[in-house]
């Protein structure tokens, strides 16, 4: 019972190219995230979404458009990749508010060639 | 603007010996703090939070972190480590930032238990 799951685990392309992730929560949470690991493993957010809404939008390319078609889903759709969104990218979701800590999926490796 | 530090980017220590990650953060209004570990191409793990009150909060595998409201520290410990410990520890806060909550992540240290 994968409380967070990303689809695809590796993902392999060229610059230019449009690519999507998805993410999926069975834990009744109502808040998603995306964040993005570079090589040297700092995580930085980059979205959020409160039921379906979005809250958080860092400073992120519009390049990247989050989508949230209910509670449970959080995909991710990066357009005209580029060689610097080559990184590790996780999912992640909890109870929006207070301690509720964040349940992470094992992530995306993103390596655009 | 809150923010997390973790000072050490590596920690070494003996299987069996105490270990200490350490952790120091800096939010407005009260803290929520949490331990996350990362094994090698996993997602990052809940260990534990911080709970208001309790100085010393018990989490998963036997660690433990203390809060130092003073010092605004919060600092992972184990009393007798384990190779199977070894991993990437990060250290987080929840905090008001722009109107709404926000999880802030420190750089993460990663820890070596020596056989």
């Amino acid at each position: 019972d994968t409380a967070v799951s990303q689809t695809p685990k590796y993902l392999v392309t060229q610059m230019g190219n449009d690519k999507s992730i998805k993410c999926e929560q069975n834990l009744g949470h109502d808040t998603m995230y995306w964040y993005k690991q570079d090589s040297k493993k700092f995580l930085k957010i980059m979205f959020s979404y409160n039921n379906k809404e979005l809250i958080i939008n860092e400073t992120v390319p519009n390049r990247f458009s989050p989508k949230s078609p209910d509670k449970a889903h959080l995909n991710l759709h990066i357009n005209s990749l580029e060689l610097g969104d080559s990184a590790v990218y996780f999912c992640a979701s909890s109870q929006g508010v207070g301690n509720s800590p964040l349940h992470f999926g094992n992530g995306t490796r993103l390596t655009v060639t | 603007a809150q923010s997390v530090a973790q000072p050490e980017d590596q920690v070494n220590v003996a299987e069996g010996n105490p270990l200490t990650v350490k952790c120091t953060y800096s939010v407005s209004g009260n803290p929520y703090l949490f331990w996350y570990v990362q094994y090698p191409n996993r997602g990052l793990q809940f260990l534990l939070k911080y709970i208001t009150g309790d100085n010393l909060v018990k989490g998963s595998y036997g660690f433990e972190a203390e809060f130092n409201k003073s010092q605004t520290s919060f600092h992972l410990k184990k009393p007798s480590a384990l190779v199977s410990d070894s991993a990437l520890y990060f250290c987080a806060v929840r905090g008001f930032s722009g109107g709404y909550q926000k999880v802030t992540f420190g750089t993460g240290t990663k820890l070596q238990v020596i056989p």
